[in-house]
């Protein structure tokens, strides 16, 4: 069955510093790969997609996401984060038939100013 | 554009009753998805329309259903409400609905059943 893991549920950062969030899928075709981030009281906003190409990609706010099919693995990163980056990130798989999201657990991030 | 609209933003409803969320996707937009998101389970899916018809369905029991419209907006509802159904639902709406075409999440209308 389709899965996401995200094996950090809580990760705190000093401003500045270099982010570097989980994500590892389990999908038996070419995986369709989302980073989506939270920030309380709100939806979901998307940061990035992976379909195929290019390993790395970028997305918005400064993120980007290294594609490792060896490894089963999309993490995200950030060379330095901002006090605003605090929310919480999901990590997403496309599945199945139509558009269905099989969504990881979360990471929270806490920034330290 | 304006973004995923959903109606309303919050709502306190008592257990055994029913309740109608509404989703207006992005102009242009056809599919729509709903997801439900608690602190134990996470964000799952609940359904998916795509003009009219429901193309996808999660796991939930059949208390929960959906429709979409016309115009692709979209309701869901939830029947004999219990305590386990609190929780944020979140509407997202995506162009085709193809796999992996992009999905705008709205706001999320956040349920609290006492």
């Amino acid at each position: 069955a389709q899965s996401v893991t995200q094996p950090d549920i809580h990760i705190t950062v000093s401003e500045g510093a270099s982010l570097e969030l989980r994500c590892n899928y389990s999908y038996g075709a070419t995986p369709y790969l989302f980073w989506y981030v939270q920030s309380p009281g709100q939806g979901l906003q998307l940061l990035l997609k992976y379909f195929s190409g290019d390993t790395l990609v970028q997305g918005i706010k400064g993120f980007e996401a290294e594609f490792k099919r060896s490894q089963s693995s999309f993490n995200l990163r950030k060379p330095s984060v901002h006090w605003s980056d605090a929310a919480e990130y999901f990590c997403a798989v496309a599945t199945g038939g139509g558009n269905k999201l099989t969504f990881g657990t979360g990471t929270q991030l806490k920034v330290e100013l | 554009k304006a973004g995923v609209t959903q109606t309303p933003r919050y709502l306190i409803k008592t257990r055994g009753q029913q309740v109608t969320l509404s989703c207006s996707p992005i102009s242009g937009h056809r599919s729509v998805s709903w997801y439900q998101q608690t602190p134990g389970q996470g964000l799952q899916f609940l359904f998916e329309y795509f003009s009219e018809t429901q193309r996808n369905k999660g796991n939930f029991p059949g208390r929960f259903s959906g429709r979409q419209f016309s115009n692709s907006r979209s309701e869901m509802n939830v029947s004999t409400l219990e305590l386990g159904d609190s929780a944020l639902y979140l509407c997202a709406s995506s162009l085709a609905g193809t796999r992996g075409d992009t999905q705008y999440f709205g706001p999320g209308t956040r349920l609290t059943v006492l």
